[in-house]
């Protein structure tokens, strides 16, 4: 069955370092891809989607490729804020199967 | 404001004791469906919905019940609390239409502890 695998955490980065959050997914066809946030104490927010293969979706200094090839979706930013503190979800929109989260912590 | 809105937003149970967590939306949105997140284990589904008087089983609906009269509301019943239901709980829709570029909306949650 399809499933989503999610770089496990929790990761901590001081500000202004480069993040990877790795995501690799297995699934029957070629499904929407999306990576939702979850801020402290909140419900989970859309942060970007790719819906094809080679699609880069972007949001708040996030960005994500979808790669067929290697069939992940790794959420990448150039210089996290405090602020970016969250868990992360890579989700597969097919059957809207979830990776295990990774939680982020930013320190200043 | 537009979006998913769950009730109560904490709660705590005895077992055995049965209660309610309601959810409601306001986008006319067809897709509803319930998911509990317990930590290492992502979010998982309980139970879905593709339309007023419509439900189906997810991955792990034993010990939970739901029905959809009507397309705002997607109740998620549990009729006899029992302490592997401590979680927290998330209720969310989507248009059926253009699922794949609206993705899903979430509620802000309801954390269930059952002692």
């Amino acid at each position: 069955g399809d499933s989503v695998t999610q770089m496990e955490g929790p990761v901590t980065l001081s500000e202004e370092a480069f993040l990877t959050i790795n995501c690799t997914y297995t699934a029957t066809g070629y499904p929407s891809l999306f990576w939702y946030v979850q801020y402290p104490g909140e419900g989970l927010q859309l942060l970007l989607k790719a819906t094809k293969a080679d699609d880069k979706g972007s949001n708040k200094g996030f960005e994500a490729t979808y790669r067929k090839e290697t069939t992940s979706f790794h959420l990448e930013k150039g210089s996290v804020q405090v602020s970016d503190s969250a868990v992360y979800f890579c989700v597969s929109a097919q059957k809207l199967v979830f990776g295990q989260g990774t939680r982020l912590t930013i320190n200043p | 404001n537009a979006g998913v809105t769950q009730t109560p937003k904490f709660q705590v149970l005895k077992t055995g004791q049965s209660m309610t967590l309601q959810c409601a939306q306001d986008m006319n949105h067809e897709y509803m469906s319930w998911y509990r997140q317990d930590p290492g284990m992502g979010l998982r589904l309980i139970h879905y919905s593709v339309g007023a008087g419509i439900t189906d089983q997810g991955e792990v609906p034993n010990g939970y019940n739901v029905s959809r009269s009507t397309t705002e509301d997607f109740p998620l019943r549990l009729l006899s609390a029992a302490p592997s239901q401590t979680s927290v709980y998330f209720c969310a829709s989507r248009n059926r239409v253009s699922p794949l570029n609206y993705g899903y909306t979430f509620g802000s949650g309801t954390r269930l502890t059952v002692v």
